[in-house]
């Protein structure tokens, strides 16, 4: 069954970074796209970007430009989110959440568990 | 990017009730409108695709319709684990946008 897991809570102080991970298993990593949503708390869900996990083209939401990075690595199956620079106004949950393609639509049809990451002096 | 406006932002409603939430985007995404089921420290959960499509294994008591700007999003007949949140998504092109968010509360 295709599962998403992520890696744990994180606190960081303003201005560093955090790199966050979301393990894929259960279907062809390489053959789907990978994207990243921001959630703070008591919020709605805000689209950070995706990355092709197979040739690894990317792209991002024009709010959070410059400081997230999306990786991945094919051979661990492991799509990462990389945002520098923390403030404050980071703390939030974060997903990873895969994107399925039919005829029909572009959707999100898994996710992963979320990422508490807590920015804080 | 394409704005979406969801409403509305909560309502009470009554287990057995009928309930109804729409989406209007700022410009035409023919059917590109997904819906969303989010429990309170948990993940979104896919409930509709494509506007009327429903995922494997979600209850036939949600069901959606609308193309081009407006969408729905209907619960029949809800039960008490329909009480929680709902956004809807537009997928026609980046940035992926989510509406605000409803709340179905308990009357």
């Amino acid at each position: 069954q295709v599962q998403l897991v992520q890696s744990g809570a994180e606190v960081k102080k303003p201005g560093a970074s955090v790199k966050v991970s979301c393990k894929a298993s259960g279907y062809p990593f390489a053959s789907y796209t990978m994207h990243w949503v921001h959630q703070a708390r008591g919020q709605g869900l805000e689209w950070m970007g995706w990355i092709n996990a197979g040739n690894g083209n990317t792209k991002y939401s024009q709010k959070f430009q410059g400081r997230v990075t999306i990786t991945r690595d094919t051979s661990a199956n492991t799509a990462y989110m990389e945002l520098s620079s923390l403030r404050s106004e980071d703390t939030a949950v974060y997903y990873c959440a895969r994107e399925n393609v039919d005829g029909y639509g572009y959707y999100f049809d898994y996710w992963g568990q979320g990422t508490l990451v807590t920015v804080s002096s | 990017d394409i704005q979406v406006t969801q409403s509305p932002s909560s309502l009470s409603a009554s287990v057995g009730d009928t309930v109804t939430i729409t989406c209007r985007t700022s410009q035409s995404i023919s059917n590109y409108l997904n819906w969303y089921q989010q429990k309170p420290g948990k993940a979104p959960n896919l409930l509709i695709y494509a506007a009327s499509s429903l995922q494997t294994g979600v209850p036939s008591r949600f069901s959606g319709s609308g193309s081009g700007t407006d969408f729905t999003l209907t619960i029949s007949s809800l039960q008490p684990e329909d009480f929680t949140t709902y956004y809807c998504q537009q997928s026609y092109s980046t940035p992926w946008t989510f509406g605000q968010g409803t709340k179905v509360e308990v009357k």
